[in-house]
């Protein structure tokens, strides 16, 4: 399967602070992408990153990945209230994309 | 540009009733989705559309869920008859083709009771 797996499950962060999320995965992927989904509402896009690229920035995101350990991070600095949500990480071909898990992010005022 | 509509927005049913989920995607994507979202976990796939054609149905159960998509565009999921473990929230989203991020609807949350 290519789904990822997020890791940490759950994060509490002060606002202000950095967040830092992790996604891993089994097979050869196309493209890795980081969604956001606030509670009780559909996924948004954030970032789409490419198996020939290693890194993307996005305002205040910073995505990386790293094809041989199968791994990307998703780094988001200077934390806001609205930050809290769940993110998911999404594997894919060019045809389908499967969901992680997801990490929760409480950002604490 | 408008987003990808989705309604209803919630639904209560009773467990063997049948029910209907309608997605309209954004105009111009080819690619329309159909995920299950129980809760505390990610989006699962149930069907995947190119224009109006199946492209991956492999994890819909296909013994009470049903989708069509009328003339590549408008979409819709069926579950006849529902069980108490299709209570979730059934995301519609739609791109322009595979390759590109995913644009989702808010989604139609179901409760099976």
């Amino acid at each position: 399967s290519q789904q990822g797996e997020e890791d940490p499950q759950a994060l509490s962060i002060q606002e202000g602070e950095n967040a830092t999320m992790n996604c891993s995965y089994k097979t050869s992927i196309n493209n890795l992408q980081w969604y956001r989904q606030n509670s009780g509402r559909g996924l948004v896009h954030l970032i789409l990153i490419r198996s020939n690229e290693r890194e993307k920035h996005s305002g205040r995101l910073r995505v990386t990945l790293d094809t041989s350990k199968k791994s990307s991070s998703l780094l988001i600095t200077a934390s806001r209230a609205a930050d809290t949500a769940s993110y998911f990480c999404a594997t894919g071909d060019d045809y389908k994309l499967s969901f992680g898990a997801g990490t929760t992010v409480t950002v604490r005022a | 540009e408008a987003g990808v509509a989705q309604s209803p927005r919630y639904k209560i049913i009773e467990k063997r009733q049948s029910v209907a989920f309608w997605c309209n995607p954004i105009s111009g994507h080819a690619t329309l989705y159909w995920y299950q979202q129980i809760l505390g976990q990610g989006p699962k796939l149930l069907i995947q559309f190119q224009n109006n054609g199946v492209v991956d149905d492999s994890q819909l159960p296909k013994d009470r869920f049903s989708a069509e998509r009328l003339k590549g565009v408008d979409s819709t999921l069926k579950i006849q008859p529902a069980k108490l473990e299709d209570s979730a929230v059934y995301l519609c989203a739609s791109s322009l083709s595979g390759g590109y991020g995913y644009t989702f609807g808010s989604g139609t949350r179901l409760t099976v009771v």
